[in-house]
């Protein structure tokens, strides 16, 4: 059964600097998908990244990038310029092409501070 | 329409009593989740829905639970029996058939057994 794991329960970072979350995961398959979203407080999910297994080249969305390493089978999350705003939990997860549910990490509570 | 909505946003009910959650997802979305989220985790897959037929359910979803998407629109989770280790967030989201770019995810339930 695939698996995602984010050993980094709480993070802090200063506003305006660079953090990084990890995320590994296990699967036997080849073709994937990998996400990572957020969860302000007492808000709904959003999707912040995506990225496809079959595609070498890192996703970016602005401020936010991914290190993808198949290989190695991790997917950590780069935020730059870090703002009050991006505090929140923040999920890593997987979902295989064969499959239709996504699998979630236990999360990572991205705290900013002034 | 602006996304995926569930009502109510909280439930406080006694232990034993049934209770009932909506959730209407993105309009032109075929495919509707329901998932279950503890303190501490991240969300955990219950079933799913393409259309009105429910293709897959989660050993996590005992007998008491029960969800329905009659019309291939709108789904109604029920928990029977209500017992305290039901207490969670319940979740729903919605996507299109290829799943490439994850879930819109609503704002969630919030059920507190006592």
């Amino acid at each position: 059964a695939q698996t995602v794991t984010q050993s980094q329960p709480e993070m802090s970072v200063q506003e305006a600097e660079t953090v990084t979350l990890s995320c590994t995961y296990d699967t036997s398959e080849s073709d994937y998908y990998l996400f990572w979203y957020k969860q302000p407080p007492s808000r709904q999910m959003i999707l912040v990244i995506r990225q496809e297994a079959y595609k070498q080249q890192n996703a970016t969305e602005n401020r936010f990038s991914v290190n993808f390493q198949k290989a190695a089978k991790s997917f950590s999350l780069k935020i730059s310029d870090s703002q009050l705003g991006d505090a929140a939990m923040y999920f890593c997860a997987y979902r295989s092409n064969g499959d239709d549910k996504i699998i979630f990490g236990k999360g990572t509570r991205l705290h900013i501070l002034p | 329409d602006t996304g995926v909505s569930q009502d109510p946003r909280h439930k406080i009910t006694k232990r034993g009593q049934n209770v009932t959650f909506r959730c209407d997802p993105i309009s032109e979305h075929n495919r509707l989740y329901w998932y279950r989220q503890t303190l501490g985790q991240g969300p955990e897959f219950l079933t799913y829905f393409q259309n009105e037929a429910q293709l897959e359910k989660s050993r996590l979803l005992s007998d008491r639970f029960s969800a329905e998407r009659p019309k291939g629109s709108f789904s109604t989770l029920e928990i029977q029996r209500t017992e305290q280790g039901d207490s969670a967030m319940y979740l729903c989201a919605s996507s299109f058939t290829l799943l490439n770019y994850g879930y819109t995810f609503g704002s969630g339930t919030r059920l507190t057994v006592v």
